[in-house]
């Protein structure tokens, strides 16, 4: 199935380190989620993008909705040891109105 | 409000027994689905609903069942359970834009 293209794959930082991720796809995209997954848990949502080029903060995190509307990018800033998990982006593809997963990027931050 | 909640929170199965993976949500959303995730593949769609008494193939559906009779719940069945389905499974719901994902379930078929 449809994939979008997250990197990187994996990221090991030391602690109050920047990160920055991101997205792309071959599909526009009309609605761009970010998510965390902690270990055992399930994903949970933190932030959604609504517009081209919108630009939104969630704390420590800034996420971007590309003006090409085919990617998106996740900064972290100054991380902390809780920050570890997989991060995923998640598009709504304007064709088909079906939620598209990436593959994930795993963090890990050493104190 | 408890959101999306999913039971039970571990399974072991052996092969070719059934079982029931019950999914609820109290958002009063509409669409709700079934993803599994397995190690390098990210989260796959298996089975979604749009509404009470619609539901539809995602992209893995071989092997799971679903139905939707109320707006609430959201069962996944497994009526004959395989090694390949060992994995961790996760409900989510949506209402318009932003997508919930409840706790997940952990199964094992051996």
């Amino acid at each position: 199935g449809q994939q979008l293209n997250q990197s990187p794959q994996s990221m090991f930082i030391q602690e109050g380190e920047d990160v920055s991720m991101n997205c792309t796809s071959s599909s526009i995209f009309n609605t761009w989620l970010w998510y965390k997954q902690d270990p055992g848990e399930g994903p949970v949502l933190l932030i959604a993008l609504y517009k081209a080029g919108e630009l939104t903060s969630n704390g420590r995190l800034t996420a971007q909705f590309g003006i090409t509307r085919k990617d998106s990018f996740l900064n972290i800033s100054a991380s902390i040891p809780s920050d570890v998990g997989i991060y995923f982006c998640a598009g709504r593809d304007g064709a088909t109105n079906k939620l598209i997963f990436g593959t994930g990027t795993l963090l890990a931050v050493q104190p | 409000n408890a959101g999306v909640t999913q039971t039970p929170k571990f399974q072991v199965l052996k092969t070719g027994q059934s079982m029931t993976l019950q999914c609820a949500q109290d958002m009063n959303h509409e669409y709700m689905s079934w993803y599994r995730q397995d190690p390098g593949m990210g989260l796959r769609l298996i089975h979604y609903s749009v509404g009470a008494g619609i539901t539809d193939q995602g992209e893995v559906p071989n092997g799971y069942n679903v139905s939707r009779s109320t707006t609430e719940d959201f069962p996944l069945r497994l009526l004959s359970a395989a090694p390949s389905q060992t994995s961790v499974y996760f409900c989510a719901s949506r209402g318009g834009t932003e997508q919930y994902f409840g706790p997940g379930t952990r199964l094992t078929v051996t």
